[in-house]
């Protein structure tokens, strides 16, 4: 079995700062994501990656960076920190039959 | 678009009663369902997924079927135990466009009581 790792697991950041948020997965997939997890708002894409160097965007890509350097890794960054913003984002791997692995998540609080 | 409709936010439940939980769906193609779980402090994790053969997929005493008159995958259990508190999430697939992309809905808290 494989893992996907997130850090940090927690991330405090200020506003308007930029934070940078990790992710590393040992499936050896192809495709990765990037979802942020509001209560009462689901699940919601911000990036995806189908291969090395390939991003495509979300529905909540604005704000938002990515980059997928290596087929293991796949980052986020905030570009700009809102005020009193909390949030989870999760990370996820898949091949191409869509059974997406989740990492237990980052949790981001803006002050 | 894709969208997934989950109409209950919040379902309360005693141990040993039913379970069923809303998912209803709009897509453009033929879609592929899942149920996602997601227990306290934890990952989501895959519960179910359609079968493009019309099986019904079961795991964990649940089952869902997949309705395409009624664009439905209502998840179902016939009696809830303790352990099932979580929060589910029904996504959809579109097999006919960017079959990469899941859209999830807004997820149904699941509280079992004693």
């Amino acid at each position: 079995g494989g893992i996907i790792t997130q850090t940090p697991k927690f991330l405090i950041g200020q506003e308007g700062q930029k934070l940078t948020l990790k992710c590393q997965q040992n499936f050896n997939h192809d495709t990765m994501y990037w979802y942020r997890q509001d209560s009462g708002k689901g699940l919601r894409l911000i990036y995806y990656s189908i291969t090395e160097n390939d991003l495509q965007k979300g529905d909540l890509s604005e704000g938002y960076d990515a980059s997928r350097e290596k087929k293991s890794s796949f980052s986020l960054t905030v570009t700009s920190a809102q005020k009193n913003e909390m949030a989870v984002f999760l990370c996820a791997s898949s091949i191409r039959e869509n059974t997406l692995y989740f990492g237990a998540g980052t949790r981001l609080s803006v002050l | 678009g894709d969208s997934v409709t989950q109409t209950e936010g919040l379902v309360t439940l005693t141990e040993g009663l039913p379970v069923m939980l809303n998912c209803t769906y709009q897509s453009t193609y033929s879609p592929f369902l899942f149920w996602y779980v997601q227990h306290l402090n934890e990952a989501p994790k895959l519960l179910l997924k359609s079968f493009t053969d019309n099986k019904r997929p079961e795991h964990q005493g649940f089952h869902a079927t997949l309705h395409k008159s009624s664009s439905s995958f209502h998840l179902q259990k016939s009696s809830a135990q303790l352990s099932d508190s979580a929060l589910y999430y029904c996504a959809l697939s579109d097999s006919g466009g960017s079959n990469y992309k899941l859209t999830f809905g807004k997820g149904t808290l699941l509280t079992v009581t004693p």
